[in-house]
């Protein structure tokens, strides 16, 4: 399964709201969909998993949504700790896929 | 805390070999499938390899596979990436993730760099 995300770089500033999208080649089962945040020197960092279900300690303005081959990662309102690059993933059957990432700039 | 904390890379020849290890602390490490990925340079993060809890199922990605194995000691709470045949495509950050069932990749290790030139 091919992961497309789009736009490849959002520019926005803080306080905005941040829409992100992965679309799939194929469906697979939303339960097994993940959005990760990656900044430089920085290991990746689970925000969602199953598509909506926010990871421990991840802040509420962070949500995701989506089914079949749609899914989308809102950030309602940009802190400036927020820009950096978002991978979304499948993790439903090997191999495994990230999409190509988008990155999120002031 | 969980965490994971690998080790081993470093600079080799093409056509070289070389093993990263991954050590887990803080969780139950002999209940969860563990992950390798990659980042190469300026790329995005590629999905390398996974290992079951008990290494019943072993998958690779096509980029790997045939070159580069896995393995997993769960009383030393370690798990391995054997990588042989390295090409110069192969030079990123390794990072080893544990699979939290449906939860996705968590926690993820801080990485280890494999730079393969000659």
């Amino acid at each position: 399964i091919v992961l497309t995300q789009s736009p490849g770089t959002l520019s926005l500033s803080p306080g905005e709201r941040a829409t992100l999208s992965c679309r799939a080649s194929g469906t697979f089962s939303s339960s097994y969909l993940a959005w990760y945040q990656k900044k430089p020197g920085q290991a990746p960092r689970l925000l969602i998993y199953g598509a909506s279900s926010r990871a421990t300690g991840i802040p509420d303005r962070f949500s995701g949504s989506g089914s079949g081959t749609d899914f989308t990662l809102t950030i309602s309102r940009l802190e400036p700790e927020d820009f950096a690059v978002y991978y979304c993933q499948q993790y439903h059957g090997s191999p495994y896929t990230f999409g190509q990432g988008t990155k999120l700039e002031i | 805390e969980m965490q994971l904390v690998e080790s081993g890379g470093g600079l080799v020849r093409p056509g070289g070999s070389l093993r990263l290890s991954c050590e887990a602390s803080g969780f139950t490490f002999g209940l969860y499938t563990m992950n390798w990925v990659r980042q190469a340079p300026g790329k995005g993060l590629e999905w390398v390899s996974s290992i079951s809890s008990r290494s019943d199922y072993i998958y690779f990605a096509d980029s790997v596979k045939g070159r580069f194995s896995i393995s997993r000691d769960n009383a030393k709470n370690s798990v391995y990436l054997h990588m042989n045949s390295l090409r110069v495509e192969d030079t990123a950050l390794y990072y080893c993730a544990r699979e939290a069932g449906d939860r996705g990749f968590d926690p993820w290790g801080q990485g280890a760099l494999v730079t393969v030139s000659s």
